[in-house]
């Protein structure tokens, strides 16, 4: 049965990196034809499709957040992450790790976890 | 970058009605890569359909989805109670963008 599963810290300071894991079980990343999305929702507000890396690490990400993403997939450990730099309390969402058969299209979700930026 | 606008922003119904939500694109979404979820409070939302209108194993068949080019709606034909959710579309076609959403709420 497939599993999504965010871990990381659910605080980081304005100007640091957030970064996020997504373990993935049940299946093996490195499996073709499968897309790994990270999706976000600010509290109270929509979502927010954030960057995409495919089985075979080809990775695209939200041009309006510039170079500030970085998604990468580890096959050896089956999951996959998430790096944002420079973080503004306006990056203060539910982070949620997704997968789906196309770019940020996903019909397996993790529960989502909430990543505070404050100092 | 296609925006898509979500009308209404809330609808209210009770269960037995049918609901049309519509999703509006501000430019021509190719091969219909537009999708719909469902997302109810405290949890992750839930694939509903892709391609405008393919639906996903078990979703109930009151549940339709329709349109193309820049035109989409979901249709629930006679509303249940655990249907009363907020509503997204997302198109793919592009770098993929979300609607606002639709809130259904229970009359």
């Amino acid at each position: 049965q497939l599993q999504l599963e965010e871990s990381g810290p659910g605080l980081v300071k304005p100007s640091e990196t957030l970064s996020l894991t997504c373990i993935v079980s049940g299946v093996s990343v490195s499996g073709s034809g499968a897309y790994y999305n990270w999706i976000r929702q600010p509290p109270g507000k929509g979502l927010e499709w954030v960057a995409t890396v495919y089985s075979s690490g080809t990775a695209y990400h939200n041009p309006s957040l510039n170079s500030r993403v970085t998604i990468s997939v580890d096959t050896s450990k089956n999951h996959f992450s998430l790096r944002l730099s420079s973080v503004t309390a306006a990056d203060t969402a539910v982070y949620y790790c997704a997968r789906g058969g196309g770019i940020a299209v996903s019909d397996s979700w993790g529960q989502g976890t909430l990543v505070i930026v404050s100092s | 970058e296609i925006v898509l606008t979500q009308s209404p922003g809330t609808l209210s119904l009770s269960p037995g009605e049918r609901a049309t939500l519509s999703c509006r694109a501000s430019q021509f979404v190719s091969h219909n890569y537009l999708a719909w979820y469902q997302q109810k409070p405290g949890q992750a939302p839930r694939l509903l359909f892709f391609g405008a209108s393919t639906r996903t194993p078990g979703l109930p068949d009151r549940f339709t989805g329709s349109g193309s080019g820049t035109d989409f709606t979901l249709t629930i034909s006679s509303l249940e109670p655990e249907d009363f959710a907020v509503y997204y579309c997302q198109q793919y076609a592009t770098s993929p963008t979300f609607g606002q959403g639709t809130n259904l709420e229970t009359k």
